[in-house]
């Protein structure tokens, strides 16, 4: 079945408590990309990967950090967390970048910073 | 401010009856797509609309893209339980970053 993978789905951190979010995809897309979601402001694009190895800064990437070592995987990584980077996060593949094509989601990551 | 303007906010409709959210950018799309998410979940495609004019449909629900492709409306045809959810217009602004509406809720009363 093809899908977009996120673990965990649900996670409680304390501020300052360095943490990854994994994201996998098995439908070989090359386009991959992060987003939060918090109300009132829809999703908005933290990092996006062209390809391996290739990724660059979406509208808010400010506290993350993202890498793109192999094709199916692209985790977020929050090294210092704070409590504004509380929000529910989706990973997203494609075979390009979203206006050709359908973009896959994954079923999201709630994570609270305490 | 947002890129893509999603009206209205929030719907509720009679079980049976249409309705119709719009999404509107300042900018020409490139490609617009429609996703819908049940809460806290993801998100499911839905429709992608790429030509000026563009009309699509499934089942019930069909989207269209303006001639100026600055606009698109999604209807839903004889609303159902089903259709509840919250429904999210994507756009492609042509440098590899998508921008998303903050999304339309819609809930459907028996």
């Amino acid at each position: 079945e093809a899908q977009v993978t996120q673990n965990p789905r649900y996670l409680i951190t304390v501020t300052g408590k360095k943490l990854t979010v994994t994201c996998s995809q098995n439908m070989n897309h090359e386009y991959m990309s992060w987003y939060r979601q918090d109300p009132g402001l829809g999703l908005r694009q933290i990092y996006y990967s062209m390809n391996v190895e290739v990724t660059d800064k979406g509208d808010v990437p400010e506290g993350y950090k993202v890498s793109r070592k192999e094709k199916r995987n692209f985790p977020l990584i929050l090294e210092s967390p704070s409590p504004n980077q509380t929000s529910l996060y989706f990973c997203a593949s494609s075979w390009d970048r979203g206006g050709n094509t359908e973009a896959f989601f994954g079923q999201g990551t709630r994570l609270t910073v305490v | 401010s947002q890129e893509l303007e999603q009206s209205p906010q929030s719907l509720i409709v009679q079980e049976g009856k249409n309705l119709t959210i719009n999404c509107t950018s300042s900018k020409t799309l490139y490609g617009l797509y429609w996703y819908k998410q049940k809460y806290g979940e993801g998100l499911i495609f839905l429709m992608m609309l790429q030509k000026g004019g563009e009309e699509k449909s499934h089942e019930k629900i069909t989207a269209k893209l303006d001639e100026k492709k600055q606009q698109s409306s999604l209807h839903i045809t004889a609303s159902q339980p089903s259709h509840a959810g919250i429904y999210l217009c994507g756009a492609d602004r042509g440098d590899y970053k998508l921008s998303f509406g903050a999304g339309t809720t819609v809930t459907v009363r028996a």
